[in-house]
């Protein structure tokens, strides 16, 4: 199996609070982890890759400095909206990458987690 | 950069009908995957294809990646209402010593009974 798990899957927090979204691999190690944003209707967005152990790579546009990445483990990567704003509210998707696997680069994607922030 | 064209954005079919979804690009793609997703949840991968002109099954989906790894097609036979969704491909290219994937707009399908 490959199942990757979110949490939390629904959060709604004031504006200037920060928000931590965490994803985890149940049954397997990912070398990496990527984080993704999806807007209503449109498809999904990379914001960053995640390798365990070491900083992550965000991609162009996406700032560091408010969606910090930590990936301290083969299992799990966290997200956190540091001071987030309404124009944060988004459906953001994590994926993994299994370790050992032959590179089909094959991606295994969480629930997601539906962020309001008011 | 790296971009994926998927056509038809909408698609809204019958019962029991056939459809067809294109996914093109101008870049060589490592490897190709297609997804489904519902709303409200992440997308869950229904194949995988690697090789120039690689055919694959599945049920009644079946999936092609073109000679030149550029461009792929999925097409759904007699369509149920089980088939409603979002269908997303998304190219493989080596980039931040990883592996990523460009995804294409997606097609959003609906099956009408």
């Amino acid at each position: 199996g490959a199942v990757v798990s979110q949490h939390p899957s629904r959060v709604i927090c004031k504006s200037g609070t920060s928000v931590k979204i965490e994803c985890r691999s149940l049954d397997f190690q990912a070398t990496t982890m990527f984080w993704y944003r999806q807007f209503p209707k449109q498809s999904l967005m990379l914001m960053a890759t995640s390798n365990e152990g070491s900083k992550a790579t965000y991609e162009q546009g996406v700032e560091k400095d408010k969606f910090l990445i930590n990936h301290a483990s083969l299992t799990l990567s966290t997200l956190t909206v540091t001071s987030a704003h309404p124009e944060d509210s988004s459906f953001y998707i994590c994926s993994a990458q299994k370790l050992g696997t032959r590179a089909y680069n094959e991606q295994f994607f969480g629930p997601g987690t539906r962020l309001t922030v008011l | 950069t790296q971009l994926l064209e998927q056509s038809p954005q909408f698609l809204s079919i019958q019962e029991g009908e056939n459809l067809t979804v294109y996914c093109n690009s101008s870049s060589v793609f490592s490897s190709l995957q297609w997804y489904r997703q519902e709303p409200g949840e992440g997308p869950v991968l229904l194949v995988t294809v690697v090789t120039g002109g690689e055919v694959k099954k599945l049920k009644r989906l079946t999936f092609q990646f073109g000679d030149a790894r550029k461009d792929s097609s999925l097409h759904i036979t007699a369509a149920q209402p089980g088939d409603t969704g979002l269908y997303l491909c998304a190219g493989a290219y080596s980039g931040a010593g990883s592996y990523q994937l460009t995804f294409g707009k997606g097609t959003k399908l609906s099956v009408i009974p």
